[in-house]
């Protein structure tokens, strides 16, 4: 089955730039999308296919997708980002959808 | 737009339990919907998937069998009607609606329901 693979953790300071990876097997061929998770919310959609942000997300949300890496990129990096982030993708082999392990982000 | 989630509960294994998840504020048959669930401290798995017409249907395979999806058009409402539980099933289970699909049936999951507990005790 497909695996999406996402480093556990990272630390960032505010202000700074952080980049988040999920890694896949030829995921650059495929939607990547990205979900925000604060402790005891619901996920919250932050980029679709690949590099598109919903209505209401801020612009220092940004994805990538080539390879076998996605990436989403958080900029100026503020308080309120602390969360757990996933990536997802459909896999058309499994037909399935698949999540990333998930990585949780600490603001410094 | 709003999905507001009800049916959770405790039950014991092997028993059975429906969700429903009531949509509002935008067209129920224009939009595929999905199950997803949360494991008590863990990640997020997919649980099911059903196509805008309600025609297509799509399980993980953990609960393949055991889970079945539908939507009620007239009711505006999705469910997942869940039987044989197991206490992996056990977990947060969240509805949401789809985007549509660039790839696959359903595209990105653009709006989530608050979530309801599902508690499967052995």
């Amino acid at each position: 089955s497909y695996v999406l693979t996402q480093p556990p953790s990272v630390s960032v300071a505010p202000g700074q730039t952080v980049s988040l990876t999920c890694g896949g097997h030829n995921i650059g061929t495929k939607s990547v999308h990205w979900y925000q998770q604060k402790p005891g919310q619901a996920p919250v959609l932050v980029i679709y296919d690949d590099n598109d942000r919903p209505s209401g997300i801020t612009e220092r949300f940004s994805g990538s997708n080539s390879g076998n890496t996605a990436t989403l990129t958080i900029s100026r990096v503020e308080a309120g980002d602390e969360a757990d982030y996933y990536c997802q993708v459909w896999d058309s082999t499994g037909g399935h959808f698949v999540f990333g392990t998930g990585t949780e982000v600490a603001v410094l | 737009v709003q999905l507001l989630q009800s049916g959770g509960g405790v039950l014991q294994r092997g028993g059975s339990l429906r969700l429903s998840c009531a949509a509002s504020g935008f067209t129920f048959t224009n939009y595929p919907m999905t199950w997803v669930r949360q494991a008590p401290g863990k990640g997020l798995e997919w649980v099911s998937g059903i196509s805008a017409g309600g025609g297509y249907t799509y399980y993980a395979d953990s609960v393949k069998g055991r889970f079945t999806v539908s939507k009620d058009t007239s009711k505006n409402t999705l469910y997942l009607q869940m039987d044989s539980l197991r206490a992996e099933d056990t977990a947060i289970y969240y509805c949401t609606k789809g985007l549509p699909a660039t790839h696959g049936p359903i595209g990105a999951f653009e709006i989530w329901g608050q979530g309801t507990v599902v508690t499967v005790s052995s």
